[in-house]
């Protein structure tokens, strides 16, 4: 089965650039979205394909992918981006969805 | 504006039953496709189960699920189902219904319901 793997955690000052991995066979060939689930909520969809944004997250957030890495970044981070962040792909051979391990973004 | 309540949850034990309920509303409901997704405490997200728009005759489910999980629609109760059979303390989780766009080769969940914590327990 496809496998996705992210850093458990990363760690960012206030006003600084987050970019939290996501690590796949040729992950390149495939659509990545990622979701910012904040503690006792549901998650959110923040990027899709890629590098879309749905209408209402912040452009601060960004996709990118190629290879075997996506990456998803968020430049001037603020208080209110801590959260857990989670890839996602579709595995066409199996008719799966995949999540990633999860990433916990901490804002130090 | 996309609306998805879930109910159903609650404690059940090893063996039981349990049918979970997302009642969809803001959309053309039998236009989409939809999924359920589980997150054990403290733990990541786990996809569950998916059934295509419409009649809702293609449906995939994770290996961990095949064979006691099925899930359902009712498309003129603009609601999604997932009846648990013999469930295991495995289960235990906050399952989520969501709903998904699909394009040629990717689908991914667009928005969620607020979640419905199962509990399996002696």
């Amino acid at each position: 089965s496809y496998v996705l793997t992210q850093p458990p955690s990363v760690s960012v000052a206030p006003g600084q650039t987050a970019r939290i991995t996501c690590e796949g066979n040729n992950i390149g060939g495939k659509s990545v979205h990622w979701y910012q689930q904040k503690p006792g909520q549901a998650p959110e969809l923040v990027v899709y394909d890629d590098s879309d944004r749905p209408s209402g997250i912040p452009e601060r957030f960004s996709g990118s992918n190629s290879g075997n890495t996506a990456t998803l970044t968020i430049i001037r981070v603020e208080a209110g981006d801590e959260a857990d962040f989670f890839c996602q792909v579709w595995d066409s051979d199996s008719d799966h969805f995949v999540f990633g391990t999860g990433t916990k973004v901490s804002v130090l | 504006q996309v609306h998805l309540v879930q109910s159903g949850g609650g404690s059940v034990k090893p063996g039981g039953s349990l049918r979970l309920s997302c009642a969809a509303s803001g959309f053309s409901f039998s236009d989409y496709y939809m999924s359920w997704i589980r997150q054990a405490p403290g733990k990541g997200l786990e996809w569950v189960s998916f059934v295509n728009s419409g009649s809702g005759t293609i449906l995939y489910y994770a290996d961990s699920v095949k064979g006691r999980f099925t899930i359902s629609r009712d498309n003129a109760k603009n609601s999604l189902f997932l009846q648990m059979n013999n469930v295991r303390p495995e289960d235990t989780a906050v399952y989520y219904c969501a709903r998904d766009i699909c394009n040629t080769n990717s689908c991914h969940h667009d928005n969620w319901g607020q979640g419905t914590l199962v509990t399996v327990s002696s």
